[in-house]
């Protein structure tokens, strides 16, 4: 069964600090997609990245940078100088079953403090 | 581009009372899902659509809740009678197709059952 883990709960960071954000996960399909998403406090999911499990290069958007690791089944987040405005609960998520519903962990809550 | 629109935003009721919700998708979007989120989850799959047929309802608890998509553009999930437990947010996302397509969510509806 697909499964994902965010062991982390909740981070707490002052602005302008690096922070990353793990995700491991379970999977028996060869190929597969892994998503994140940001849930800021007004409740709405925002699609950041989808990465396919052929490609294993690092992606960097702005302050944003994922590193994907077939070998340890980990796609961490890592968020550059971070703002104020960049807390939300972020969540990591795998495609599962035939009809390729999302498997979520269960989020973690980061708070950037000014 | 619009995109998924939910309403209500808030809604707050009794146990044993019914209620639903509405979902527009993003306009071409076959594939639409309700998602519950309990507060300090991820989200989980009630039901997915493709088009106006059902494609995965197996974690929706059918003897209390109903969704439809009649006419393969917006959808109305219903809960009938509702209890305690079911106080949650009740997102709906949409994607062009099924397979390993980005999901792209609305804004919720929390339901508060009293």
């Amino acid at each position: 069964a697909q499964k994902v883990t965010q062991a982390q709960t909740e981070i707490s960071v002052v602005e302008k600090e690096d922070v990353t954000l793990d995700c491991v996960y379970e999977t028996r399909d060869t190929t597969y997609y892994l998503f994140w998403y940001k849930q800021p406090p007004s409740g709405e999911l925002v699609f950041l990245i989808r990465r396919n499990s052929f490609d294993e290069q690092n992606e960097i958007s702005g302050r944003y940078s994922w590193n994907f690791q077939k070998s340890t089944s980990s796609f961490n987040f890592t968020i550059t100088a971070s703002q104020v405005v960049d807390s939300a609960v972020y969540f990591c998520a795998l495609p599962s079953g035939s009809a390729r519903q999302l498997t979520f962990g269960s989020g973690t809550q980061l708070t950037v403090l000014p | 581009e619009a995109g998924v629109a939910q309403s209500p935003r808030y809604k707050i009721i009794e146990k044993r009372q019914s209620v639903a919700f509405w979902c527009n998708p993003i306009s071409g979007h076959a594939t639409l899902y309700w998602y519950q989120q309990i507060l300090g989850q991820g989200p989980k799959l009630l039901i997915q659509f493709q088009n106006n047929g059902v494609v995965d309802d197996s974690q929706l608890p059918k003897d209390r809740f109903s969704a439809e998509r009649l006419k393969g553009v917006d959808s109305t999930l219903k809960i009938q009678p509702a209890k305690l437990e079911d106080s949650a947010v009740y997102l709906c996302a949409s994607s062009l197709g099924a397979s390993r397509q980005t999901q792209y969510f609305g804004p919720g509806t929390r339901l508060l059952v009293l």
